[in-house]
């Protein structure tokens, strides 16, 4: 069974700083790294997710970088705002499955 | 835009009773997913479906059945309540795809509270 490790728990930012979230795989059969953010009362939305053969990727404020040879990927989100304030899931395929497994979530919050 | 409905966003049941968790999709997705989210565990996948009459056991089968009769609809059955199974539930669907690409859509869940 895969296993996906997210890391921090939780996480305080001052707006305009920088949110870090980590997760680490087992193993995959596809280099496929979503991540989903959820809003209190919400179910979790598609935020960004890097597919294979790329190392980063950017949309606007939020990067994914993925390190192959570390097992790793992990979230930025640049000048964090207030409203970024949720729990944010990473989530990888397993290794003889393209069904995801998801971490255990990170809440954020981001204050004035 | 994609809507996936759960009938109910809070629910109470008995220890013992037979309880059912309905999820409605209406984009015409192949697959489905249940699962459940608890504090500290993040989202386990109890079972997913990829066609009607389809179903797949996922991380956490024991205590639940699912049944795809429909390809819209897709029910979570608790065949004998336990206090262990309080929990937020979630639904979720996506377009099929032999990689997992495709994004899954969620709903905003049902927060079940078996006594």
């Amino acid at each position: 069974q895969q296993q996906v490790k997210q890391s921090p728990q939780s996480l305080i930012v001052q707006k305009g700083g920088i949110s870090i979230i980590n997760c680490a795989y087992e193993n995959t059969a596809f280099d496929y790294f979503p991540w989903y953010q959820q809003f209190p009362g919400k179910g979790p939305a598609l935020l960004i997710a890097i597919r294979p053969d790329v190392s980063e990727k950017k949309e606007g404020r939020f990067t994914i970088s993925f390190n192959k040879s570390a097992k790793q990927f992990s979230l930025h989100i640049m000048d964090s705002q207030p409203g970024d304030s949720a729990t944010y899931f990473c989530a990888s395929p397993g290794a003889g499955s393209y069904q995801l497994t998801f971490g255990k979530g990170t809440k954020l919050s981001v204050i004035p | 835009d994609v809507k996936v409905t759960q009938s109910s966003r809070y629910l109470v049941k008995r220890t013992g009773e037979k309880v059912f968790l309905e999820c409605v999709q209406d984009m015409d997705h192949e697959n489905m997913f249940w699962y459940r989210q608890d504090p500290g565990l993040g989202l386990r996948l109890i079972y997913f479906s990829y066609d009607v009459k389809m179903k797949e056991k996922g991380d956490i089968p024991e205590g639940y059945s699912v049944s795809r009769e429909k390809k819209e609809r897709f029910s979570l059955i608790l065949e004998s309540a336990s206090t262990n199974q309080t929990s937020m539930y979630l639904c979720a669907s996506s377009f099929f795809e032999t990689e997992p690409y495709q994004p899954q859509h969620f709903g905003d869940g049902t927060r079940l509270s078996i006594l």
